[in-house]
């Protein structure tokens, strides 16, 4: 199963809003609102920034938001701050109850 | 405060088998809300799911590498394990351990949803 189709990178200014994607088919984010988002600033451990599409874990800051139409999940990072520099991935439940990652993106903060 | 931890030698030599230990701290492994996953990053590549274990044994793992990946639990130990046989260079990876909750927020118990705690990684090579 191929991985979800993620922009290499993404950047901007800080105050900014950028919108990373995240392109899959009918079989995983298309099927499901079951997409989830990751955090990772290099040799930390990933955290959970979004799941279920749109819902944020307790802890995590409302510049962060998702949404989803059709086969393409979006996250949305308002406010952008020079912490908010990291590597994001996707990842979906798909119909075979295995789970697919993107190929992450790098968000630059100019 | 739920803590993960990987462990392994970080060099594993071609044809050899890749041994990984995650122990939990801060929480039990075998509360019933929740599996537990192994997930790996090749360098310069993304994240890939690796497989998932609970409690009582069950497993689920990546199709691709079904054949050579094995994970066991230890409830006594408060420990998951990851073995994955017949290494190449392509197992080269960052491997991270990660917990997975049981039911999504409708209350239906479903595998593979998300990765809500993870672990800080730890680089195996896989190399002569």
């Amino acid at each position: 199963q191929s991985a979800l189709t993620q922009p290499a990178s993404v950047s901007g200014s800080p105050g900014q809003s950028i919108t990373i994607s995240c392109t899959g088919t009918s079989t995983d984010i298309g099927g499901y609102n079951y997409v989830s988002w990751y955090q990772h600033h290099p040799g930390k451990a990933p955290k959970l920034i979004i799941y279920e599409v749109s819902y944020r874990p307790s802890g995590v800051s409302n510049r962060f938001s998702g949404s989803k139409s059709g086969n393409t999940a979006s996250l949305i990072i308002s406010g952008l701050q020079a912490e908010d520099e990291a590597d994001y991935s996707c990842s979906s439940y798909t119909g075979s109850s295995t789970v697919i990652f993107g190929g992450g993106t790098k968000v630059t903060v100019l | 405060q739920l803590q993960l931890q990987e462990s392994g030698p970080g060099l594993v030599k071609p044809s050899e088998t890749l041994s990984l230990t995650c122990t939990v701290t801060g929480g039990s492994i075998s509360n019933s809300g929740f599996y537990w996953g192994w997930i790996r990053q090749p360098p310069g590549k993304g994240l890939e799911w690796t497989g998932t274990i609970y409690f009582s044994g069950t497993t689920y793992y990546n199709p691709s590498l079904k054949s050579r990946v094995t994970m066991s639990v230890d409830t006594s130990k408060n420990q998951f394990s990851l073995k994955v046989t017949s290494v190449t260079a392509a197992d080269t990876a960052v491997y991270y351990c990660a917990r997975l909750p049981y039911w999504d927020r409708s209350g239906r118990p479903r595998r593979n949803l998300h990765f809500d705690y993870w672990g800080q990684g730890v680089s195996v090579t896989v190399s002569s």
